[in-house]
């Protein structure tokens, strides 16, 4: 069975940091990218971050460039996210994702989130 | 950042009902577009992905179109459990992003 599992969530002050893991099973790890969605309480998604399958190619949203930082470890089939100089604003259950890819080199490839975790909650708050 | 104006944020739809739910890129994005359906408590699922393939299991009544900067959503038969929030999302660069989401409402 295909699944992601995050872990790490909890309540932390603002400025102060946080890191995010999902642990991946079911699924060849290393062939596929793996991103960072986000939905703060009440509110629609929000893109965070993704890596590519050998971590060479890094995106972050603006709102969180240079103060979170995605990486992953493939032979433990994880990925991470460190949060840091955290504001009330990122306030939100945080989904790791799976990014499925369709295609051949001679037609081109598309991409989709096919597999979520369920998620883990992320608080900040004095 | 590309910005993806999604349209309308919420509407109100009997079973049976066609529904049409649309998303405009601020620039061209191809076909680098996936549709997402939500239902409270839940993590989203993926419905479409390259703005007009069906995702394996997803139904038949589901179809997406559009390429550039206007996409649509139709659900051609509104069933009981197709209430939900449904979201358009950019992957076409990075940093990627999602429209506000519409809400499918029983009428």
């Amino acid at each position: 069975e295909v699944q992601l599992v995050e872990s790490g969530g909890g309540l932390v002050q603002p400025g102060r940091s946080l890191r995010l893991s999902c642990a991946a099973s079911g699924f060849t790890f290393d062939d596929y990218a793996m991103h960072w969605v986000r939905q703060a309480p009440g509110k629609g998604l929000e893109w965070v971050s993704g890596i590519s399958w050998n971590g060479g190619i890094i995106g972050y949203a603006d709102s969180v460039k240079g103060r979170f930082t995605i990486s992953r470890d493939n032979p433990k089939n994880s990925i991470s996210l460190h949060m840091k100089s955290l504001r009330v604003e990122d306030t939100a259950l945080y989904y790791c994702v799976k990014l499925g890819v369709w295609g051949s080199p001679s037609q081109g490839y598309h991409y989709g989130m096919d597999v979520w975790g369920q998620g883990t909650t992320v608080t900040v708050s004095s | 950042a590309i910005q993806m104006t999604q349209s309308p944020s919420s509407l109100s739809a009997s079973v049976g009902d066609r529904v049409t739910i649309t998303c405009r890129a601020s620039q061209g994005i191809r076909n680098n577009l996936g549709w997402y359906q939500q239902k409270p408590g839940k993590a989203p699922k993926l419905l479409i992905y390259a703005a007009s393939t069906l995702q394996s299991g997803v139904p038949s009544r589901f179809s997406g179109s559009g390429s550039g900067t206007d996409f649509t959503l139709t659900i051609s038969s509104l069933q009981p459990e197709d209430f939900a929030t449904y979201y358009c999302l950019q992957d076409y660069n990075y940093p990627w992003t999602f429209g506000q989401g519409t809400t499918v409402e029983m009428k």
